[in-house]
């Protein structure tokens, strides 16, 4: 069966200082991994996805992700933090490609202190 | 391009009383999937339909709830009679087919926040 940890209910971070969301998956084949975010009274926004390839994914709003296989991690990294990013993040895997449903993370929620 | 859009955004309900949840899709999408996320904790995935059947609805709690698809568009999620655990967010996302070779993400709605008193 499919999982994500997501070991940290909430991260502080200061603004300009580099941040991670740390998230590790387990999957039974090779994993196809998505990082989303919920900014207050919006749905889930698409921030990045690996599917294979290079390990550092870039995504949107400056956002990365490191694909690390033996460590089954795949953090979330900005290295500048705004305080536009304080928001919910979750990490989301599924062990096959194409539409077969995601297994979330319980979220992370990020703060960026000015 | 209109995004996914789900309504009511808020719903109060008393035990015992139904309520009916609507999700509109992105136009064309054949994939459309419910999850729902009780506070704090993982979301979890309910259902899938790809067009109008019912491709995968091993995440439905119990037979008080039912999704509907007519004609492949908007999807409905009702859930009759409620109970107290069924307090949560619900989340809608939708997705292309995958005939064009390569994995595509899902797009979420805002949810509807569910509340049974």
């Amino acid at each position: 069966a499919q999982s994500v940890a997501q070991p940290e209910d909430q991260v502080n971070v200061a603004e300009g200082n580099p941040l991670t969301v740390k998230c590790t998956y387990s999957v039974s084949g090779n994993p196809y991994l998505f990082w989303y975010v919920q900014y207050p009274n919006r749905g889930l926004q698409f921030l990045l996805k690996y599917i294979t390839g290079d390990n550092l994914v870039k995504g949107s709003y400056g956002f990365e992700a490191e694909f690390n296989k033996s460590q089954t991690s795949f953090h979330l990294k900005k290295p500048s933090a705004l305080v536009s990013d304080s928001a919910l993040y979750f990490c989301a895997v599924r062990d096959s490609p194409g539409n077969t449903p995601l297994v979330f993370g319980k979220g992370t929620r990020l703060s960026v202190i000015a | 391009e209109a995004g996914v859009t789900q309504f009511p955004s808020h719903s109060v309900i008393e035990k015992g009383q139904t309520v009916t949840l609507r999700c509109d899709p992105i136009s064309g999408h054949d994939n459309l999937y419910w999850y729902r996320r009780v506070m704090g904790k993982e979301i979890k995935f309910l259902l899938h339909f790809v067009k109008e059947s019912k491709q995968d609805e091993s995440g439905m709690p119990n037979n008080r709830f039912l999704a509907e698809r007519t004609g492949g568009t908007y999807s409905t999620l009702k859930v009759q009679p409620a109970e107290l655990e069924d307090s949560g967010v619900y989340f809608c996302a939708s997705s292309q087919g995958r005939d064009r070779g390569y994995e595509t993400e899902a797009f979420f709605g805002q949810g509807t926040r569910l509340t049974v008193v």
